[in-house]
This record gives structure tokens, sequence and C-alpha cells, in this order.
């Protein structure tokens, strides 16, 4: 079965970096776009970015250029997303997400990782 | 910016049909994806391309998509139905979307 299993939650200073990292499993890596999603303590999902574990390529929201990168190991099934300048609001749970092939959809999410900028 | 609305809030009664609607500028163009969220969960998958539903996803699940409103509609609610419900689509200029949410209470 597929699953998704992210790193575990972090506390960092304002102006520091955070990498999380959500290792997948199931399913062939490669073959399908890994996304970042996050939610903020009682607010909603907010699209970050995407990586194509295939080719390294990557998009990412507006908001994000320039503060946020997306890598992946493939020889380990892993993506990474990595933060940098963290503000007191980037507080919030980050998600991993697997694309749902042939749709623009997202069809398993990973448990999430809490980070707190404090 | 392509922008999606839904009502913050929606209450329904248990075995009654719930609607949560979801408004953007001729969304009915565009594929529309319904995600359900319970309290301290990763969001579910519930339907997809407006109208599919992944596996596992009861029947009473179902969307529409038109003009400018799509909506996700559920049948016979249940109490274990409560929970937070997002829009989300894909748009060329504003990229990956979702709405701000519509939080489904079961009376």
């Amino acid at each position: 079965q597929v699953q998704l299993v992210q790193s575990g939650a972090e506390v960092k200073k304002p102006g520091a970096s955070v990498k999380v990292s959500c290792k997948a499993s199931g399913y062939t890596f490669t073959v399908c776009y890994m996304h970042w999603v996050r939610q903020a303590p009682g607010q909603g999902l907010e699209w970050m970015g995407w990586i194509s574990p295939n080719s390294g390529g990557t998009d990412f929201s507006q908001k994000f250029q320039g503060r946020v990168t997306m890598t992946r190991d493939t020889s380990i099934s892993t993506a990474y997303m990595e933060l940098s300048r963290l503000r007191s609001d980037d507080t919030a749970v980050y998600y991993c997400a697997r694309q749902l092939v042939g749709a623009t959809a997202i069809d398993y999410w990973g448990q999430g990782t809490l980070v707190t900028v404090s | 910016s392509f922008v999606l609305t839904q009502p913050p809030s929606v209450s329904v009664a248990p075995g009654q049909t719930a609607r949560i609607t979801c408004g953007g500028n001729n969304i009915g163009s565009k594929s529309v994806h319904w995600y359900q969220q319970k309290p301290g969960q990763a969001p579910v998958l519930v339907v997809y391309d407006d109208t599919d539903r992944p596996s596992g996803i009861p029947e009473r699940f179902s969307g529409s998509n038109s003009g400018n409103t799509a909506t996700l509609t559920i049948s016979r609610v249940e109490a274990g139905d409560e929970a937070d419900y997002y829009c989300q689509v894909w748009d060329s200029s504003s990229d990956w979307m979702f709405g701000g949410g519509t939080k489904l209470t079961v009376l």
C-alpha cells in the first residue's frame, strides 16, 4: 500500500531554515509528482509547490519563490522540502502529498510535520 | 489570479443531504477536486475530476461542476461525515489552489 512517512516535528528560531523529509513506499517513486502543502493552526490548506521525482524539476507558488527548495533522492525514494528565512507565520503543519496519475488531484498524503517557529 | 470561494460552514441533520459549494470564475471549465479533513488528520480525496470517486469512497459522495459553481453533495449524511471540506483546482495562471474550506456540522 502507498505510504508517505514524514520526518518529525521541528522547532526553529526566526531566520533559520527547516528541512522536512518524506519517504515514499508502495509505488514507483519516480512516476508521481510530489507536492508540498501546509496548514497553519486553525487555517486552510496552502499549496507550496511540487517536484518531479523523475527529472528533479520543480514549480513553486509565487508566495514561496526564493525561500523554498524541493529536492529528492531517488535511491531512497525520499523527497525533501527546505524553507529558509523562517518567520513566526511559517508555523504550520507541512504535508507531502502524491499527485494522482493523470489528474491534477492529490491522492495520498503524508501524516504531516509540525514546524514551530518561535 | 483565480480565487475559489467556499461557505465557511454548512449544517445538516443526519440522513439529510449536504451540499457544499465552491465558486470561481468559469470554474466549470476546470477540473475540481474535493478533500475531507477531520481534526488532527491529513486530508482525504473524496471526489476528483468533478465527479469521480477514488476507490473506498462511498457512493454517498458525489460532485458536479458547471458555470461558476462546483458542488460536493453528500447524501444520507452520517455523524462521521462531520469534517472540513476543501475544493481544489489547477489553473494555468494561479497554479494549484485550494478553497478556504467549509466546516460541515452534523446536527
